[in-house]
């Protein structure tokens, strides 16, 4: 089946450890997006990438880093520098560049603890 | 930062009943997106419109863009339980990315 996938689907950390979230896409998408989801708030966007080994800052970047090494992949790591990580966090892709349809994954639920 | 303004932010629904909820921007847009979340899932897109004026209907749901670009709505028709959720839009400016509101609640009424 094509579509998105991220892992796992809930991830418990002690506070101060780094933390890796997996997304990948079988969908030939050229831009993958990751947001961040608090109770109540609408997605805002950590960081996206339109091409491989390519990466922009998105609203909230401080505190996390990507990579983007292969098309399919985009992995997110939740640094300790980030004041305030428990939150759930959705990844996304897009045909194009223009990020103007966007297809999100199942999403992964951190707690930090 | 360019905010998008939706509303409402909760509602009640009864089955049969049609549901009416939109977004407002300060600025234009040139994109509009509709999606539904349930708990603990990611957005499924339902409705992508990309001009003004553009009406267009996925089943039981039918959005517009709104003319002046910076509004856009979203209409269920004949609600069902399987309708409850939260109900996101998302504006695309000309230049720069998309910009979510804050979700319109759909509940059952008890």
């Amino acid at each position: 089946d094509g579509g998105i996938t991220q892992s796992p689907k809930y991830l418990f950390r002690k506070e101060g450890q780094n933390v890796t979230l997996s997304c990948e896409q079988n969908l030939n998408h050229d831009a993958m997006y990751w947001y961040r989801q608090d109770p109540g708030q609408g997605l805002r966007l950590i960081y996206y990438s339109q091409i491989v080994n390519d990466f922009q800052k998105g609203d909230i970047a401080e505190g996390y880093s990507v990579s983007r090494e292969k098309k399919e992949s985009f992995p997110l790591t939740v640094t300790s520098a980030q004041k305030n990580p428990t939150a759930f966090y959705l990844c996304a892709s897009s045909p194009g560049t223009s990020g103007r349809k966007q297809f999100f994954g199942p999403g992964t639920r951190l707690t930090v603890l | 930062g360019q905010q998008l303004n939706q509303s409402p932010q909760s509602m009640f629904i009864q089955e049969g009943e049609d549901v009416s909820m939109n977004c407002t921007s300060s600025s234009i847009f040139n994109t509009w997106l509709w999606y539904k979340q349930d708990p603990g899932e990611g957005p499924v897109l339902l409705i992508a419109l990309y001009k003004a004026g553009e009406l267009t209907s996925n089943g039981r749901l039918t959005a517009q863009f709104g003319i002046t670009r910076k509004d856009s709505f979203l209409n269920i028709s004949a609600s069902i339980p399987s309708d409850v959720g939260i109900y996101f839009c998302a504006g695309q400016p000309r230049r720069g990315n998309l910009i979510f509101g804050k979700g319109t609640k759909l509940s059952v009424k008890p």
